[in-house]
């Protein structure tokens, strides 16, 4: 079945670091990618997605490209800031399941000043 | 204006005992869910309607039952809850299966 991996965390980092935090998915054919986050306490938002292969998602700074030779849709961030600390998810969605949502494990990632 | 609202925000609860969380979404969306993640932040789907049918059911005891008696509400009842039920469960809506906008979470403690 379709699967999600990404690295355990915690991650901690400093301000204006660089952030990568790994994710590896398997599935049939062209399944679509996300990344979620979930601030403390609240629920998960959509922070940024990929539709097809080699394709980039954006937003706040976060960048993910849809990599299908490996597999992988990892997440970057050149410069972080206290108000990343959060937990990310990532997820795909299968070609042929429509709505239908895997996540992965989570990462939790803690900015410190 | 909150787009997915759940109630209630917290739940404590005996063993045992049935319990319903509520859940409404105001953004005209087809598609409801139910999700639960446990203690390690792991997170499962465990039901989607769509218009109001059951279209995805995940391996989920039968003691857990959606409802959705209109498109813009699925609440979860549950059963003789037991400790491993203890978890924070989300609702989430979708037009499209480009994103689904989450609720704050319920969280569920089992004593």
């Amino acid at each position: 079945g379709d699967s999600v991996t990404q690295m355990e965390g915690p991650v901690t980092l400093s301000e204006e670091a660089f952030l990568t935090i790994n994710c590896t998915y398997t599935a049939t054919g062209y399944p679509s990618l996300f990344w979620y986050v979930q601030y403390p306490g609240e629920g998960l938002q959509l922070l940024l997605k990929a539709t097809k292969a080699d394709d980039k998602g954006s937003n706040k700074g976060f960048e993910a490209t849809y990599r299908k030779e490996t597999t992988s849709f990892h997440l970057e961030k050149g410069s972080v800031q206290v108000s990343d600390s959060a937990v990310y998810f990532c997820a795909l969605s299968p070609q042929a399941a429509g709505n239908k949502l895997t996540f992965g494990g989570g990462t939790r990632v803690l900015v410190k000043p | 204006d909150t787009a997915v609202s759940q109630t209630p925000k917290y739940l404590v609860t005996q063993m045992g005992n049935d319990k319903s969380i509520k859940c409404e979404q105001n953004l005209g969306h087809d598609t409801m869910y139910w999700y639960k993640q446990d203690s390690k932040k792991f997170l499962k789907i465990m039901f989607s309607y769509n218009n109001k049918e059951l279209i995805i059911n995940e391996t989920v005891p039968n003691r857990f039952s959606p409802k959705s008696p209109d498109k813009a509400h699925l609440n979860l009842h549950i059963n003789s809850l037991e400790l491993g039920d203890s978890a924070v469960y989300f609702c989430a809506s979708s037009q499209s299966p480009i994103e689904q906008f989450f609720g704050p979470g319920t969280r569920l403690t089992v004593l």
